[in-house]
C-alpha cells in the first residue's frame, strides 16, 4: 500500500517570502504521479501542480516548483513570492499509473501567508 | 477545466433521517467518481469509489449498508446518508477523472456540509 506523509501540519510565511513544504511517500512501483493540491477556505480542491514520476525535471507552474527526488521519496513544494491569497491548505497527493485513478492523500500542511 | 459539481452545499437534517447528496460532472462523462469525507483540520479520507452501472467499491471501515452509493449515469453519482448520526457530521467532497486508463486527471466538487442535529 502506498502511503504518503506531510511532516509539517502548520507553517507561516511572510508575504512575498519563500517557503517550503515538504511531502514523502512510499511506495515499491516505479510507475506514479505526485500532485500538490490546495484547499482554501471556500474548501474547493484546486490542483497546484503535477509531476510525473518517470521525468526527472522538476514541475513547475509560475510560483510554484517541486524538487522530485525519486530515490529519496521527496516530493517538496516552494511557494515564491508568497503571496496573501495562497494562504490554505495543502496536500501532497500520490498516484499510481494504470491503479483506477485513486489518490493516497497526505495529512496535510496548513500555510499562513501573513501580510 | 473540468467541471464537478454537488448539491446541496450545505445541509442540516435531524438524526435518524436520511440525506442524498448528489455529484455531477457538467462536461464530461465520469465511468468513476469518488467520494470522500473530510473532518475539520484533516486530510481527505477516501469512503468509496463509485462505478457507472455496477456496485461501488468501499474503503475498509465504510458502512456500505450506511453510506449508500449509486451511480446511474456517466454524469450522476449519488451518496445517501441512511438513519444519519451526529458523528455522521462531516464535509463530503465527491471527484471525477476523465478518461478511464492510464493518469487521468481528476476534478473536484466543491463539498457539501452535513450537520446531523
Amino acid at each position: 500500500a502506498q502511503t504518503v506523509t506531510q511532516s509539517q501540519p502548520e507553517m507561516s510565511v511572510q508575504e512575498a517570502e519563500t517557503v517550503t513544504l515538504s511531502c514523502t511517500y512510499d511506495t515499491s512501483e516505479n510507475n506514479y504521479y505526485l500532485f500538490w493540491y490546495k484547499q482554501p477556505p471556500s474548501r474547493q480542491m484546486i490542483l497546484v501542480i503535477r509531476q510525473e514520476a518517470y521525468k526527472q525535471q522538476n514541475a513547475t507552474e509560475n510560483r510554484f516548483s517541486v524538487n522530485f527526488q525519486k530515490a529519496a521519496k521527496s516530493f517538496s513544494l516552494k511557494i515564491s513570492d508568497s503571496q496573501l491569497g495562497d494562504t490554505a491548505m495543502y496536500f501532497c497527493a500520490f498516484i499510481l499509473n494504470n491503479a483506477g485513478n485513486m489518490l493516497t492523500f497526505g495529512g496535510g500542511t496548513r500555510l499562513m501567508v501573513k501580510p | 477545466g473540468a467541471v464537478v459539481s454537488q448539491h446541496p452545499s450545505w445541509v442540516i437534517c435531524k438524526s435518524g433521517t436520511s440525506v442524498k447528496i448528489e455529484c455531477r460532472s457538467l462536461d464530461f462523462q465520469a465511468t468513476t467518481m469518488f467520494w470522500y469525507r473530510q473532518f475539520p483540520k484533516q486530510s481527505l479520507m477516501l469512503m468509496a469509489t463509485s462505478n457507472e452501472g455496477s456496485k461501488a467499491t468501499y474503503e475498509q471501515g465504510v458502512e456500505k449498508d450506511k453510506f449508500l452509493i449509486n451511480h446511474a449515469s456517466l454524469t450522476l453519482s449519488t451518496l445517501t446518508v441512511t438513519s444519519a448520526h451526529p458523528e455522521d457530521s462531516s464535509f463530503y467532497i465527491c471527484s471525477a477523472p476523465i478518461g478511464a486508463g492510464g493518469y487521468n486527471e481528476q476534478f473536484f466538487g466543491p463539498g457539501t456540509r452535513l450537520t446531523v442535529l
